[in-house]
């Protein structure tokens, strides 16, 4: 138990379908991060919200639109995806300012995404 | 734009010792974290480095060089459990997030 829960763990989807992944964290942290991890790919940075604003969209295709609503809730909303976007989607969470010393982020278990 | 690097793959036996090394470009740089990943896991932190020399926590143990922009985990009395992949991390230029390595994997065997 990380303190970072997502849901689901494993989704399969059509291309034409909609559907989203939620992320909750208990650790009382103010900035929340999707990553995107494919086999024989690093972890690759998507997005970033910092006291529930949007600071950092890493070039992300427009068929992820993210959301969050307050500092303990994130969320991927996904529409019209390509099987090449099947892949592990990481939450996590940390303080703000992760130039400052020790400050860490934490991670949730992920979610499987298959995309058909 | 930054980068880091570090090798794949390390195999090892149950005992022994494993340096698994990491080199960075960075525009900016804070510090350097290591994280755990077991299959199928979440990655969990291990260790941060924001001044040269050598950080100690039980049998993981992590060294920084900014001059030389470099960092190594070291991993003494290896057990089965501590086969994994191990990632270099480091904070982007606004110290907003973190960017990874593409990780090593470590296969520990008896």
């Amino acid at each position: 138990e990380t303190g970072v829960t997502q849901t689901p763990r494993h989704l399969v989807m059509g291309m034409t379908n909609k559907k989203s992944l939620k992320c909750e964290q208990h650790l009382g942290h103010n900035a929340m991060y999707w990553y995107k991890q494919s086999a024989k790919k690093p972890l690759e940075l998507m997005f970033v919200y910092s006291l529930e604003e949007r600071v950092e969209n890493n070039s992300v295709p427009s068929r992820f639109s993210p959301e969050c609503p307050n500092s303990s809730h994130l969320f991927l909303h996904l529409h019209t995806l390509q099987p090449e976007d099947s892949a592990l989607y990481l939450c996590a969470s940390s303080r703000p300012g992760l130039g400052d010393s020790g400050n860490t982020i934490y991670f949730g278990e992920g979610s499987w995404l298959t995309v058909v | 734009g930054q980068s880091l690097e570090q090798p794949s793959e390390v195999t090892a036996v149950e005992g022994a010792i494993v340096q698994i090394n990491c080199t960075y470009q960075t525009s900016g740089f804070y510090g350097l974290s290591w994280y755990q990943q077991h299959d199928g896991g979440a990655p969990t932190f291990l260790s941060y480095n924001a001044l040269d020399g050598l950080e100690e926590t039980g049998r993981f143990s992590s060294f920084l060089s900014r001059s030389d922009s470099y960092g190594y985990l070291l991993l003494q009395e290896l057990q089965m459990k501590d086969s994994a992949s191990y990632f270099c991390a480091a904070p982007n230029q606004a110290g907003t997030a973190l960017i990874f390595g593409k990780g090593t994997t470590l296969s520990v065997s008896s």
